[in-house]
């Protein structure tokens, strides 16, 4: 079992760029999460996904930001514009089922300058 | 709203002395509530699940126990490999929903 992939692991953008995170869950995982954390606020939830379907993006900051996941192995986090304020890691994570824990990828840095 | 609220922020202790990092929740209706490990410039790795009050969790040296209010991870005889920030999440509602992550708590065991 290989884990939650993420890339890239570092990010490194101008204001105003456009940043697409990518996550492969684990295979038989039915949920997929995004979570952003920064020294001040933690770990916070972005959006997540039950059978490629988004349940609450009110996590959400701003309409600059967007999620997808086209297929059972594959999301997107995007971020268009990108800010300063940005600047924070993201972390996918995946479960089986609601009652089995989350797996956590290692996270992508975004740094946004 | 589901609070999850962890204490200390950071706790310093010499090799073999033993403490406890505390979790105080608000939520209703508990599903579980999770520990898990986070190194640095790692993901969060998954220690426990508790259900439900007076429930007990051990592994290694870590045990964790659970009340109606909070929840507590003890460390005994703690080694500096047990060094790291550990993370209070619960869960609440009914079907498939997310975790609220508490700020954690950053142990730092000296040699």
């Amino acid at each position: 079992d290989a884990g939650v992939i993420q890339s890239p692991r570092h990010e490194v953008t101008e204001m105003g760029q456009e940043v697409t995170l990518r996550c492969k869950p684990i295979s038989g995982h039915n949920s997929l999460f995004w979570y952003r954390q920064t020294m001040m606020r933690g770990l916070e939830l972005l959006i997540y996904f039950n059978n490629n379907v988004p349940i609450d993006d009110s996590g959400m900051p701003e309409d600059r930001f967007s999620a997808k996941m086209p297929n059972a192995s594959f999301s997107t986090l995007k971020i268009q514009p990108s800010e300063p304020r940005d600047s924070a890691v993201y972390f996918c994570a995946s479960r089986r089922t609601g009652e089995s824990p989350l797996h956590f990828g290692n996270g992508t840095r975004l740094t946004v300058t | 709203e589901d609070q999850v609220t962890q204490s200390p922020e950071a706790l310093r202790l010499q090799e073999g002395e033993g403490s406890s990092l505390n979790c105080s929740y608000t939520v209703s209706g508990l599903r579980g509530l999770f520990w898990y490990r986070q190194d640095p410039g790692k993901g969060p790795e998954f220690l426990f699940t508790l259900y439900s009050a007076g429930e007990e969790k051990e592994k290694e040296r870590l045990k964790a126990t659970l009340t109606k209010k909070e929840s507590f991870l003890h460390i005994t005889a703690p080694k500096p490999e047990d060094s790291a920030t550990y993370l209070c999440a619960v869960q609440a509602g009914i079907g498939n929903t997310p975790l609220v992550f508490g700020k954690g708590t950053r142990l730092s065991v000296i040699a």
